[in-house]
């Protein structure tokens, strides 16, 4: 159980160009959903917490009309990066958290973005 | 706030020697500890958890000790093998009924034959 998906696993686009990303909860309502953004050989950066049907809670720094979220349904959260630049480049890791999982997160596998 | 210190790696080991990465926090109150673990090109997947003060967390011969007098919560393991290598993250998340996670930068670990 507690299985989350992100879609693409990876993606290859042109500068100036926008890329969806999403993330689902497979088995499990998904309350809060959670992205992060991990640069090579560091530690996750928390970009944004969505409840569902509510707006997003942005991190410091993170631009929020960069990195649009949207969290329509308990199963679903989705990621637009507008008008990306090769500095978008990284790795993007959505989590996920229910009522049935106090503290606890469950991680999709990630989506390599690349901007070219 | 709340924050989370781990060992800088890469830690090289050989297959069946002793691992131990260290991890300490700061945090108010009582946090959940948790160990995740990155391989490859993947997201990370829970290692073990401690929610409380002695705890010990367990999983695929990996364990922890949520130590508050110390603030630690080391991750051990007896005896390696070449499939453990990959990143280890220390993480908290504080009892609050929040659950955001903060991390540690994480530890790279490789074992060698």
């Amino acid at each position: 159980g507690a299985v989350v998906s992100q879609h693409p696993s990876w993606v290859i686009c042109k500068s100036g160009t926008s890329v969806k990303i999403e993330c689902r909860s497979l088995d499990f309502q998904a309350t809060t959903m959670f992205w992060y953004r991990q640069f090579p050989k560091q530690s996750l950066m928390l970009m944004a917490t969505s409840n569902e049907g509510s707006k997003a809670t942005y991190e410091q720094g993170v631009e929020k009309d960069k990195f649009l979220i949207n969290h329509a349904s308990l199963t679903l959260s989705t990621l637009t990066v507008t008008s990306a630049h090769p500095e978008d480049s990284s790795f993007y890791i959505c989590s996920a958290s229910g009522t049935s999982g106090h503290n606890e997160q469950f991680f999709g596998p990630g989506t390599r973005l690349t901007v070219l | 706030g709340n924050s989370v210190t781990q060992m800088e790696g890469p830690v090289t080991l050989s297959e069946e020697a002793f691992l131990t990465i260290n991890c300490t926090y700061t945090a108010t109150g009582y946090p959940s500890l948790f160990w995740y673990v990155q391989y490859p090109g993947e997201g990370l997947q829970l290692l073990l958890k401690a929610t409380k003060a002695d705890d010990k967390g367990s999983n695929k011969g990996f364990e922890a000790t949520y130590r508050k007098e110390t603030t630690s919560f080391h991750l051990e393991k007896g005896s390696v093998q070449v499939s453990d290598s990959a990143v280890y993250f220390c993480a908290l998340t504080p009892n609050s009924g929040y659950s955001t996670l903060t991390f540690g930068k994480g530890t790279m670990l490789l074992v060698s034959p």
